[in-house]
This record gives structure tokens, sequence and C-alpha cells, in this order.
């Protein structure tokens, strides 16, 4: 499998409920980043967890991540029908050289909320 | 103030043609990237400059190369375009040389292929 897969494809919701979309590596890593996508727009980036963190919460986002277990989970609580689209988790290599090491991006996960 | 931008956004052309794509930012970031997203939605890195040097070329055809003038450009310039080649581009930018640090993304670019 690809390094950072996220796990659903696809999700659909009602509004109101919580969505939690995990991801999965395969390498270390020093840190995970979850973007969103939204139909036929650019990605937006939504939050950075290091690999020595284990929670995180941004507004509604809480991300966790597992170095064990080379894991993270993105929960989005209480959402809204602007919340529907793609989520990506991303990698950043341990031990890479420099920013310039590109990220590694899973296939996502589509995220529908139904108003 | 649009902080990575990309022209054009919708791009359709024959099969054999070259075509090129601008990237610019305004962030004063030091690296910039282009991503390859495919049908299936897959984001796959191209390229990264950092301080004008190539740093990363994944194994893609050589037909594409990118081009910086400057620290806030990074051009895309495709050769012989392919069917293949079809897919969403994204351009990136960062700042930072450490570990890879969140990156702005443009809106894409559309490239269509006939």
């Amino acid at each position: 499998s690809q390094q950072g897969e996220e796990d659903p494809q696809a999700l659909s919701i009602q509004e109101g409920e919580n969505a939690t979309m995990n991801c999965s590596y395969k390498t270390s890593i020093n840190n995970l980043q979850w973007y969103r996508q939204n139909s036929g727009r650019g990605l937006v980036h939504l939050i950075l967890i290091r690999s020595n963190e284990r929670e995180k919460h941004s507004g509604r986002l809480r991300v966790t991540l597992d170095t064990s277990k080379k894991s993270s989970s993105l929960l989005i609580t209480a959402s809204r029908a602007a919340d529907t689209a793609s989520y990506f988790c991303a990698t950043a290599p341990l031990g890479s050289g420099g920013g310039a090491d590109g990220l590694t991006f899973g296939k996502g996960t589509h995220l529908i909320i139904q108003p | 103030d649009t902080a990575v931008s990309q022209t054009p956004k919708y791009l359709v052309t024959q099969m054999g043609n070259d075509k090129s794509i601008k990237c610019e930012q305004n962030l004063g970031h030091d690296t910039m990237y282009w991503y390859k997203q495919d049908s299936k939605k897959f984001l796959k890195i191209m390229f990264s400059y950092n301080n004008k040097e190539l740093i990363i070329n994944e194994t893609v055809p050589n037909r594409f190369s990118p081009k910086s003038p400057d620290k806030a450009h990074l051009n895309l310039h495709i050769n012989s375009l392919e069917l293949g080649d079809s897919a969403v581009y994204f351009c990136a930018s960062s700042q930072g040389f450490g570990p890879a640090k969140m990156a702005c993304f443009g809106p894409g670019t559309r490239l269509t292929v006939l």
C-alpha cells in the first residue's frame, strides 16, 4: 500500500455529526500533516503534528498521532456542509535534509456532509 | 492577496504540443514544488527547488522540466505532451531548510491532452 493511506476512501454523514478519518503510513516521519481540497480547488493545510506529539487541536479539528502504529486520525466535530471536501494526510520523512523534501500524500478521504 | 498563484487554470491541448504552466508565490518562501494529482486524486511530487537549485527530481519523464527564474517563480515546461500527462498540477511553496513545513498550494492547473 502507499505511504499515507487514508481510510475510509469516502464518508457520508449528517450535518452536526462528527467525522473521523484515518491515515496509515509506512516509514519513519518527522511530522504528519492534514490538508483539505475542495472540489476543483487547491489544497489548504489544516494542521501539522510532529512525531513527538500525540494529539493536537485546532478549532473543530482534532488530530492524533500514534507513531508505534504509524497511524493518525483526523476528527472533525460538529460537521457542517462546508466541510464537504477531500481530506489528505501527508508525511514528511524523518531525516530529510531540508524543507525541500516533498511531502508524500495519500489518496484522500472524500467527505460528504448531508444537510 | 494570493499567496501561490498558477496560470493558466485550465489548459486543453493536443498531443505532441509543448506547453508551460507558471507559478508564482509572494510569501517569500525559499522552496517551491510541483505536484501531479492523477484522476484517482493521488498526489505525487515531481520537483522541488530550494534557492534556485533542484533538490528532488522524482522519476518523471525528462519531457518535464522545471525552470526557476527567481526565488518567487517556478515554471513547469512540458514537451511533447502525451495523453497520460492529463492531470491537475499543483505548485506549492514552503519556508525553511529543515524538516518539511506545511506547504502552501496554488489552485492547480487542470491539463487535458487530447
